[in-house]
């Protein structure tokens, strides 16, 4: 399995703060990466697929970059409703695997 | 719009077998490019892939549970199911199921779970 290591674990910002989210992948995945959001109690959201492509409907202000084993997501400008657990997951290779999540707060 | 709904026991004995359905509405399952999935996440935790399946019936399982797993389709319901074996304590966690699209951007194909299920909260206790 390719292991996948977020950092930092959790993290605490301000409204309007740029907010940046690591993944690291154990091995080369090439751009084989997808972001998703997790609020309290709710399903999983895709933000991101294939490192750097925002799904339809998601706000500008969620990207994605990063290429071989090294990944970034970054929140511009954070707002109230991002409040959630963002979770990189790989499809490099089966089974499909994930980091351990960021969970990301407002200070 | 595509939606997905699992339902089933949310109480299984140790040992016994854990059986999921999710149902798909808004579509049918035999259309397009998609495998069928379910993935699993223990309180406060985070996601564990369990396995999908194509509609050609085509199956892959993550390797810790393949011995005790199985999803099948059924495209007369438009559902798909999950089917988990001598379940124990740790096989206890919200059970998602979603769909996961495949799409072609930048000379490759990409795989991502689009549309999720609210999930469902299955406890293993006697």
């Amino acid at each position: 399995d390719i292991q996948m290591t977020q950092s930092p674990s959790s993290l605490s910002a301000s409204v309007g703060d740029r907010v940046t989210i690591t993944c690291q992948a154990r091995q080369d995945i090439t751009n084989y990466l997808n972001w998703y959001q997790q609020k309290p109690g709710k399903a999983p959201k895709l933000l991101i697929y294939d490192a750097s492509n925002l799904e339809t409907g998601v706000p500008s202000r969620f990207s994605g970059s990063g290429s071989g084993t090294d990944f970034t997501f970054t929140i511009s400008s954070l707002q109230p409703e991002d409040i959630a657990t963002y979770y990189c997951q790989q499809y490099d290779n089966l089974p499909w695997t994930f980091g351990q999540g960021t969970k990301v707060e407002i200070k | 719009q595509v939606q997905l709904q699992e339902s089933g026991p949310g109480l299984v004995r140790p040992s016994q077998t854990l059986s999921l359905t999710c149902a798909v509405s808004g579509d049918s399952i035999s259309s397009g490019s998609y495998y069928w999935s379910w993935i699993r996440q223990p309180a406060g935790k985070g996601l564990e892939w369990i396995g999908r399946i194509y509609i050609s019936g085509s199956t892959n399982y993550n390797p810790s549970l393949k011995s005790r797993v199985t999803i099948s389709v059924d495209t007369s319901k438009n559902q798909f199911s999950l089917k988990l074996s001598s379940v124990t304590a740790a096989d206890t966690a919200l059970y998602y199921c979603a769909r996961e699209s495949v799409g072609y951007s930048s000379s490759h194909y990409y795989h991502a779970m689009d549309v999720w299920g609210q999930g469902t909260t299955v406890t293993v206790s006697s």
